[in-house]
């Protein structure tokens, strides 16, 4: 079935730093989302992006649908202990309604 | 506002036991989808439904059984709990517009 793959899996970065992921698929998709899950929460919708191309940002969050409509992209800037969990992405397969997502990239902030 | 609302929050069974794990939401959520959560497997959907009376299957619905009798409710149920079933689920609802919100999870154990 269609999979979204997820870069890096897992990453420790230093306050302060700034952090950069990847999403990949091997097909097209008209709308990228990205999700954070806080330790022992369920996800919470970050950034939706609609447009190839486009480039959103939500605070210190950017991301980016890739020009292809196979990849997107989050950026974090000036990490902070918060903001470690889970990341992840997701697309509508079926309509809006029918959502896969991805592996996931576990951030770990080192303070 | 509860939002999306799961019970149990944990729950450890024995295999070959049945059991429903709740979920309700109180936004008026056309659409509704359970997911389980593995690790380094990211998301994958179990069932889904697009309104009261209409479910379909996901990624991985096998031993998953699903019915929406009312636009709030969408419980899930194991006829027969393996070990393999042993996860973190979630339930999660969205409107028209893009985007899940999901329930906090039930830590299910099977042994």
């Amino acid at each position: 079935g269609q999979q979204l793959n997820q870069s890096p899996q897992s990453m420790f970065i230093q306050e302060g730093e700034d952090v950069s992921m990847n999403c990949t698929s091997s097909s097209i998709f008209n709308t990228w989302l990205w999700y954070k899950q806080d330790p022992g929460e369920g996800p919470v919708l970050l950034i939706a992006l609609y447009k190839a191309g486009e480039l959103t940002s939500n605070g210190r969050l950017t991301a980016q649908f890739g020009i292809t409509r196979k990849d997107s992209f989050l950026n974090i800037s000036a990490s902070i202990p918060s903001d470690v969990g889970i990341y992840f992405c997701a697309v509508p397969t079926s309509g809006t309604y029918k959502y896969i997502f991805g592996t996931g990239t576990r951030l770990k902030v080192l303070a | 506002n509860a939002g999306v609302t799961q019970t149990p929050k944990f729950q450890v069974l024995k295999t070959g036991q049945s059991m429903t794990l709740q979920c309700a939401q109180d936004m008026n959520h056309e659409y509704m989808s359970w997911y389980r959560q593995d690790p380094g497997m990211g998301l994958r959907l179990i069932h889904y439904s697009v309104g009261a009376g209409i479910t379909d299957q996901g990624e991985v619905p096998n031993g998953y059984n699903v019915s929406r009798s009312t636009t709030e409710d969408f419980p899930l149920r194991l006829l027969s709990a393996a070990p393999s079933q042993t996860s973190v689920y979630f339930c999660a609802s969205k409107g028209e517009s893009y985007g899940y919100t999901f329930g906090s999870g039930t830590r299910l154990t099977v042994v």
